[in-house]
């Protein structure tokens, strides 16, 4: 039992280039998030789908997409990266409705320079 | 939208001594609130949580308290030991971000032998 995988675990890009970050969980969750973290800043929610089917914005969306993809795998895409994206990602999922734990991915180190 | 603040943003204790972490969230409708640990390079992990219909909630060393009416939460440590150094996050869940959390901004804590 696997939890959430991400992939890639590290990626240097440069300004200007396309990338997709890969999420996928073998719990049976409906809801999926995508977090940046950033020294001093905590988790920030970039975007979520609380279900299979729907994905709505969270605090810092601007310069993202998402994609749900079915109910295991949620895609994060950065469409011409900037400086300013270089952060750790995190993948997480919960069960479904409000209230529930979530449970993260180990990651994705992206630097852009 | 939500808001939730975290004191102290970092925290040095002596091995044995007790920590607490406190946080305040702004949205009287938020309803559950749980803790994460985050060691040096890894994922988020959560280590406690707590619902509205509960004032306290314990588990071994850890512990957690929640005062609804001046709307915080706090996380207490006893026995701390140099494993518990780590980043702790703090989160609340609010229906007016769907299914998710809203983090706080992390205390570093650093227990010392």
């Amino acid at each position: 039992n696997a939890g959430v995988t991400q992939t890639p675990k590290f990626q240097v890009l440069k300004t200007g280039q396309s990338m997709t970050l890969q999420c996928a969980q073998d719990m049976n969750h409906n809801s999926m998030y995508w977090y940046r973290q950033d020294p001093g800043m905590g988790l920030r929610l970039i975007y979520y789908s609380a279900s299979e089917g729907t994905t709505d914005k969270g605090e810092v969306p601007n310069g993202y997409n998402v994609s749900r993809l079915n109910k295991r795998e949620f895609s994060l895409r950065l469409e011409s990266a900037a400086p300013s994206q270089t952060s750790v990602y995190f993948c997480a999922s919960s069960e479904s409705g409000y209230n529930q734990p979530q449970h993260f991915g180990d990651g994705t180190r992206l630097s852009i320079l | 939208g939500e808001n939730v603040e975290q004191h102290p943003s970092t925290l040095s204790v002596q091995e044995g001594d007790s920590a607490v972490i406190k946080c305040t969230y702004s949205d009287s409708a938020s309803n559950y609130f749980p803790w994460y640990k985050q060691e040096l390079g890894k994922r988020p992990q959560l280590i406690i949580d707590i619902r509205s219909n509960v004032g306290e909630k314990k588990d071994q060393r850890i512990a957690v308290t929640l005062n609804k009416t001046a709307k915080h939460f706090s996380l207490h440590i006893t026995e701390t030991q140099p494993e518990d150094s780590a980043v702790y996050f703090c989160a609340a869940s609010t229906e007016q971000a769907g299914t998710a959390l809203i983090f706080g901004k992390g205390t570093t804590l650093s227990v010392s032998s």
